[in-house]
């Protein structure tokens, strides 16, 4: 079975350009989440998604920041547009709902902005 | 709001020798725990979890104990194994709502 999918794996942009990132869940994974990984830490939700609808999103910054889920299926993450202090790992993770199961980590798309 | 505290940081051990790496949580309403190793370049990837209704599981070289009253949980890989050099996250979750993550701690495994 083929894990949680995601992509570009890295990208270098620089300041006020946009940029996306894709995730494709494990298949039948009806929750996905957005996590931001900077540095040293750990992951911190971005977003939620149940199927295709954002069930938390309260830590998503919404002036800079969007997300969709079409079909409830794949996902995007955007920025538009990215700052330096926006350098970090985007990490995608699915799981089979929203109960206490595991979620399952893509490997994560680090973005340098300069 | 809701935190998760981890420690220690950083955690240097000699092959076969225990490693211990503890969390506290701040929200009394978290009943799931899970633990995650990430290794370089790659995802978190889960090694271990504890519900809230159990005080400690063990699954071969890996432990986790909970301490519901005081709101602890720990980490226990005995044995421990070059291969197990990574960062490792522990987490409290509240009924599948939002996963909070610890800091993480860097385990080096001297051979």
């Amino acid at each position: 079975e083929a894990g949680v999918v995601q992509s570009p794996r890295y990208k270098i942009i620089e300041k006020k350009q946009p940029v996306a990132f894709w995730c494709n869940p494990i298949s039948g994974h009806n929750t996905l989440y957005w996590y931001l990984q900077n540095l040293g830490q750990g992951p911190e939700l971005l977003i939620r998604y149940e199927n295709e609808e954002a069930v938390d999103d309260s830590q998503l910054p919404k002036d800079r920041f969007s997300a969709e889920r079409l079909k409830g299926v794949d996902s995007t993450l955007k920025i538009q547009p990215a700052e330096l202090g926006d350098s970090a790992v985007y990490l995608c993770a699915s799981s089979w709902d929203r109960g206490n199961n595991e979620q399952f980590f893509g490997p994560g798309t680090r973005l340098t902005v300069l | 709001g809701e935190n998760v505290e981890q420690h220690p940081s950083t955690l240097s051990v000699q092959e076969g020798d225990s490693a211990v790496i503890k969390c506290t949580y701040s929200d009394s309403a978290s009943n799931y725990f899970p633990w995650y190793k990430q290794e370089l370049g790659k995802g978190p990837q889960l090694i271990i979890d504890i519900r809230s209704n159990v005080g400690e599981k063990k699954d071969q070289r890996i432990a986790v104990t909970l301490n519901k009253t005081a709101k602890h949980f720990s980490l226990h890989i005995t044995e421990t194994q070059p291969e197990d050099s990574a960062v490792y996250f522990c987490a409290a979750a509240t009924g599948g709502f939002k996963t909070i993550f610890g800091a993480g701690t860097r385990l080096f495994v001297k051979a």
